[in-house]
């Protein structure tokens, strides 16, 4: 399964499928990106991390994609499971001009037994 | 190493009260994010702290919001006369670094709701 553009909050997706969450960033200065999960209730917990420096980071069944000619960042997420399901935000940071986060609006990732 | 601590987790107000939120940091760590959260929406930066100085205030309401972090004890976020626009839930993070150079920690967040 794999979400549209900013325009698609929900995807759903069957257990032992890959999942792919989309991601447009504004910041065409940004040099550090974040994914973060929520769940329910619950603070952003880290999934992984990319710099600008980079166009493919791997951890243990995610990989994030970076498009700076698009400024456009997925994240994969490999065999989804039950424990996936959960809201997934992208944050991006100017390292240069402060500290701030700017945090997408978010995807809520549904697996489906 | 706990992590970062957030109190209380719920707090209701009635229109004009204040609201205190605390946020401990992860131990060792000197740096201290606000963010705000509305109902089906991604986190909006509010403030940066370090000990005793903020950092980058720009995204805090310029009125009735407030922030501090003191030498001793927890940064608090202070909400003078709320309005139930001020609903929202409120996340603190921390770094040992000006974030950017590194990932920061989340607590569970305070749910204010205005009656």
């Amino acid at each position: 399964g794999e979400s549209v553009g900013l325009h698609l909050p929900t995807l759903s997706v069957q257990e032992g499928d890959n999942s792919i969450i989309n991601c447009a960033y504004s910041n065409s200065a940004s040099d550090y990106f974040i994914w973060y999960k929520q769940e329910s209730g619950k603070g952003p917990q880290f999934i992984i991390d990319i710099r600008s420096n980079m166009d493919k980071r791997q951890g243990q069944r995610v990989t994030v994609l970076l498009n700076k000619t698009v400024k456009h960042l997925s994240l994969q997420i490999a065999a989804t499971q039950p424990g996936d399901s959960a809201v997934y935000f992208c944050a991006e940071n100017e390292e240069t001009s402060g500290s701030r986060l700017t945090f997408g609006e978010g995807t809520q990732l549904t697996v489906n037994p | 190493n706990a992590g970062v601590m957030q109190n209380p987790r719920h707090l209701v107000r009635r229109r004009g009260q204040e609201a205190r939120l605390r946020c401990s940091p992860m131990k060792g760590h000197s740096h201290v994010y606000w963010y705000r959260q509305l109902p089906e929406e991604g986190l909006k930066f509010m403030v940066y702290l370090q000990k005793e100085n903020i950092i980058d205030e720009s995204g805090m309401p310029k009125e009735r919001f407030s922030a501090e972090f003191p030498k001793e004890g927890p940064s608090i976020l202070r909400i003078q006369q709320v309005v139930r626009g001020d609903s929202a839930a409120y996340f603190c993070a921390s770094s040992p670094y000006r974030q950017g150079n590194t990932e920061a920690f989340f607590g569970q967040g305070t749910r204010l709701t205005v009656v």
